[in-house]
């Protein structure tokens, strides 16, 4: 039992090129995340996947998109780097029961450097 | 707005001095309040959740209580090894996904 992997672990990119983070989880659960992490600014909300087929913006979605490939699988895609999106990017898995959420966890996080 | 604030931003204790970290929240009514805590360069480790006020739970030297206006983490004879950051969440009725603060970096020395 895996829990949330993300590949890569690092990245560096440079202004105009893109790349997708990919995302699964082995916990059979039905919504995932995507958030990036910055100093000062917490963990902020990028898309999420309340379940299988669905996909929702959330605090801070420009320059990114999202594919909720299979019930396992959630993939972020950076079309055209932008400094700015120089930040550490986690994905989180959660069960939802009539709508809560009954734990939420992540993975170990890809570092991202976009030069 | 939904919102999140952790206090203090960050707190230095010796080993064995109890403490407590507060988190206020303001959301448009409470599905559930998350505690995680985060180590340098690793993933969030998800440590509680409670749903209702008056709920308690406990994890090892952890206490997590619920208010309807905030939630507190009681931290009993901290070691070194509690040193990180902890982070508070919230879900709201409006919504399915997670409201973070900024979060609390405890360091704790011997």
């Amino acid at each position: 039992n895996a829990g949330v992997t993300q590949t890569p672990k690092f990245q560096v990119l440079k202004t105009g090129q893109s790349m997708t983070l990919q995302c699964a989880q082995d916990m059979n659960h039905n919504s995932m995340y995507w958030y990036r992490q910055d100093p000062g600014m917490g963990l902020r909300l990028i898309y999420y996947s309340a379940s299988e087929g669905t996909t929702d913006k959330g605090e801070v979605p420009n320059g990114y998109n999202v594919s909720r490939l299979n019930k396992r699988e959630f993939s972020l895609r950076l079309e055209s780097a932008a400094p700015s999106q120089t930040s550490v990017y986690f994905c989180a898995s959660t069960y939802l029961s009539w709508g809560t959420a009954v734990e939420q966890y992540f993975g170990p996080g890809t570092r991202l450097t976009v030069t | 707005e939904d919102q999140v604030t952790q206090s203090p931003e960050a707190l230095r204790l010796q080993e064995g001095e109890s403490s407590s970290l507060n988190c206020s929240y303001t959301v448009s009514g409470l599905r559930g309040l998350f505690w995680y805590r985060q180590d340098p360069g690793k993933g969030p480790e998800f440590l509680f959740t409670l749903y209702s006020a008056g709920e308690e739970k406990e994890k090892e030297r952890l206490k997590a209580t619920l208010t309807k206006k905030e939630s507190f983490l009681h931290i009993t004879a901290p070691k070194p090894e509690d040193s990180a950051t902890y982070l508070c969440a919230v879900q709201s009725q409006a919504g399915t996904a997670l409201i973070f603060g900024k979060g609390t970096t405890l360091s704790v020395s011997s």
